[in-house]
């Protein structure tokens, strides 16, 4: 059975810092995984997918690395701003499946 | 401008009644899916549907029914067998079943149930 772990559970630094969230899984035969970024009270934003032939996505400020052998990504942030506060979450598809399987995310605050 | 739409943002219902879930997407998109989200656990997958008239069942879909009539649209239905159907709820829709395809979330409804 697929797991997929976040730690830590939340996260709090000043702005401007780079910093990285970090997501494992159990199983390393997945299809893809995915960084969401989700607001309080709002749905899930798509922020990056990584397939697993990849090694790494970027788009903006964010980076997310693949690292499929030992069941990790890693979410880099580049130059954070308040507006980057939020809980993002990281999801795994599963070879043969069609769920995402979802860590419990990781609440970023960014103080000003 | 496309994206996907649930309604309403909060509904709240009484114990014992049914209560449905709108989801329409204008993505084109051939998959939908429905997923649960509560505080501590994650998001859960209730149901997906990989094309029109076709829907299995996902990890916890007891008290729960679906249909998929037309491809844009893809109602959750909350039954009273249902024991615990407070929560945030999150519809979702890809292209096909292809690895690489990204899955694509709503803004979700809120449900209250007393």
């Amino acid at each position: 059975k697929q797991e997929v772990t976040q730690i830590p559970a939340a996260l709090s630094v000043p702005e401007g810092e780079n910093l990285v969230l970090n997501c494992s899984f159990t199983d390393s035969a997945i299809y893809n995984l995915q960084w969401f970024r989700q607001d309080p009270g709002k749905g899930l934003t798509s922020l990056l997918l990584i397939q697993s032939s990849q090694r790494e996505q970027t788009s903006g400020r964010l980076n997310a690395s693949l690292d499929k052998s030992s069941g990790r990504s890693t979410l880099y942030i580049a130059a954070s701003q308040p507006g980057d506060s939020a809980t993002y979450l990281c999801a795994v598809r599963r070879q043969g499946a069609q769920k995402l399987v979802f860590g419990q995310g990781t609440r970023l605050t960014i103080n000003p | 401008d496309g994206g996907i739409t649930q309604s309403p943002k909060y509904l709240f219902r009484k114990e014992g009644q049914n209560v449905t879930l709108s989801c329409e997407q204008n993505l084109n998109h051939d998959a939908m899916y429905w997923y649960r989200q509560d505080p501590g656990q994650g998001l859960r997958l209730i149901y997906y549907s990989q094309i029109v008239n076709d829907f299995q069942k996902g990890d916890i879909a007891e008290g729960y029914s679906v249909s998929r009539e037309k491809k844009e649209s893809f109602p959750l239905t909350v039954t009273s067998a249902q024991k615990n159907p407070t929560a945030f709820y999150l519809c979702a829709s890809s292209f096909g079943q292809g690895a690489g395809y990204e899955q694509y979330f709503g803004p979700g409804t809120r449900l209250t149930v007393t």
